[in-house]
């Protein structure tokens, strides 16, 4: 099956700084790849949605200048936790939408996340 | 707006018996569904998806789940279980149209398969 990864798997920083998460698909090219958040014992929230060549769109309540999102090729996206504070501490995941086939029959693939601590 | 509601947080069962994980969702337009399992340290992947058509749907790993409308449920079950099975259950909605892939998911289940 197709695979997406995740790089770092694991982060921790400190307070101010900022993280850049990458999500690649490794054997496919996607167009669109999405953003979620995970917090512990909740469920996966839809961030953004990152579209290859475009602007991201963000969710409800997603600020997009403390999220900076680049999907600057058909193979990566990346999420930037800009000035990172300790509630933002969370698994970040992400999954690629694959660009060949049609409508309701192509099947998002997840990555394995990223646990971002900050401290 | 869609939501999704997973009436279980933990599911413990023994090896071979029967299980269902329940799921409730609520949506002011047509919706897909969706159920994925998560294993330790992997990504989410997809188990099945109903679209249209048959109510009773088949995924892989001999899932399967069945779509009520009127209940406005997607619950799923197998009918025995292995030790392999111990996992994350998430089920999960998408409009369609352009929202189609834009995921609204539930607080998963932990379904643990005893020996």
């Amino acid at each position: 099956g197709a695979v997406v990864s995740q790089h770092p798997s694991r982060v921790i920083c400190k307070s101010g700084t900022s993280v850049k998460i990458e999500c690649r698909s490794l054997d496919f090219q996607a167009t669109t790849m999405f953003w979620y958040r995970q917090f512990p014992k909740q469920s996966l929230m839809l961030m953004a949605t990152s579209n290859e060549g475009s602007k991201a769109t963000y969710e409800q309540g997603v600020e997009k200048d403390k999220f900076l999102i680049n999907h600057a090729s058909l193979t990566l996206s990346t999420l930037t936790v800009t000035s990172a504070h300790p509630e933002d501490s969370s698994f970040y995941i992400c999954s690629a939408l694959p660009s060949h086939g049609q409508g309701l029959e192509v099947e998002q693939f997840f990555g394995p996340g990223t646990r971002l601590t900050v401290l | 707006a869609q939501s999704v509601t997973q009436l279980d947080s933990q599911v413990p069962v023994f090896e071979e018996a029967p299980v269902e994980l329940r799921c409730n969702y609520s949506s002011s337009v047509s919706v897909y569904l969706f159920w994925y399992v998560q294993y330790p340290n992997q990504g989410l992947q997809l188990l099945l998806k109903y679209l249209s058509g048959s109510t009773l749907v088949k995924g892989i790993n001999g899932f399967e789940a069945e779509f009520n409308k009127s209940q406005t449920s997607f619950h799923l079950r197998k009918p025995s279980v292995h030790i392999s099975d111990t996992a994350e259950y998430f089920c999960a909605v998408s409009a369609g149209g352009t929202s189609y892939g834009k995921l609204t998911f539930g607080q998963g289940t932990i379904l643990t398969v005893h020996p």
